[in-house]
């Protein structure tokens, strides 16, 4: 069946530090994917999306390329800020539906 | 561009009554809404979708007679829990999308508190 799983939490780093979040996906067809972030006490927002293999998104220095062969779409940024704390969903959509497959979700601490 | 407005944001009621969350799109029309669950540390779990004029579709396992989905105009869609008990304290999140090629775009979220 469809599914999104992401590497398990917590992610603790120092400001400045490489961030790679992992995620790999199943599913049928060709889905869109994305990463969405959740700052504490809040919904979801958008940070970047990839509608079809090898495309790149990028936001705010935050980039993940949609993989087909190894079925990834690994979210990273050079130099996390300490603003960057919250935790990250990636999701994939159904071409057909729309519907949203989230994986469990990421927490990332960035200290100071 | 692009926001949904979801309202209340926080909500404390007694068991046994009904709680009514408004989900709205202020700047675009949303032919079709979502209605999430979040439970604490987890992810995100779809109960229903609704298109703009007809009834909700719900995912499997998702009372509709306890979730009430009403979708009557373009920019608002309501989520009623019908005589709420404890057990249905959780993070409520709503999105919308345009169209079917767009991406969702999210609420901030209503947490719900059943005594």
């Amino acid at each position: 069946g469809n599914s999104v799983t992401q590497m398990e939490g917590p992610v603790t780093l120092s400001e400045e530090a490489f961030l790679t979040i992992n995620c790999t996906y199943t599913a049928t067809g060709y889905p869109s994917l994305f990463w969405y972030v959740q700052y504490p006490g809040e919904g979801l927002q958008l940070l970047l999306k990839a509608t079809k293999a090898d495309d790149k998104g990028s936001n705010k220095g935050f980039e993940a390329t949609y993989r087909k062969e190894t079925t990834s779409f690994h979210l990273e940024k050079g130099s996390v800020q300490v603003s960057d704390s919250a935790v990250y969903f990636c999701a994939h959509g159904s071409s057909n539906t729309g519907k949203l497959i989230f994986g469990q979700g990421t927490t990332l601490q960035v200290k100071p | 561009g692009a926001v949904v407005s979801q309202h209340p944001s926080r909500v404390i009621c007694k068991s046994g009554t009904s709680v009514k969350i408004e989900c709205r799109s202020l700047d675009f029309q949303a032919t079709t809404m979502f209605w999430y669950r979040q439970f604490p540390k987890q992810s995100l779990m779809l109960m229903a979708t609704s298109n703009e004029g007809s009834k909700a579709t719900y995912e499997q396992g998702v009372e509709k007679d306890k979730f009430l989905i009403n979708h009557a105009s373009l920019t608002l869609s309501t989520l009623t829990v019908t005589s709420a008990h404890p057990e249905d304290s959780s993070f409520y999140i709503c999105s919308a999308r345009e169209l079917s090629n767009q991406p969702q775009h999210f609420g901030d979220g209503t947490r719900l508190s059943i005594l």
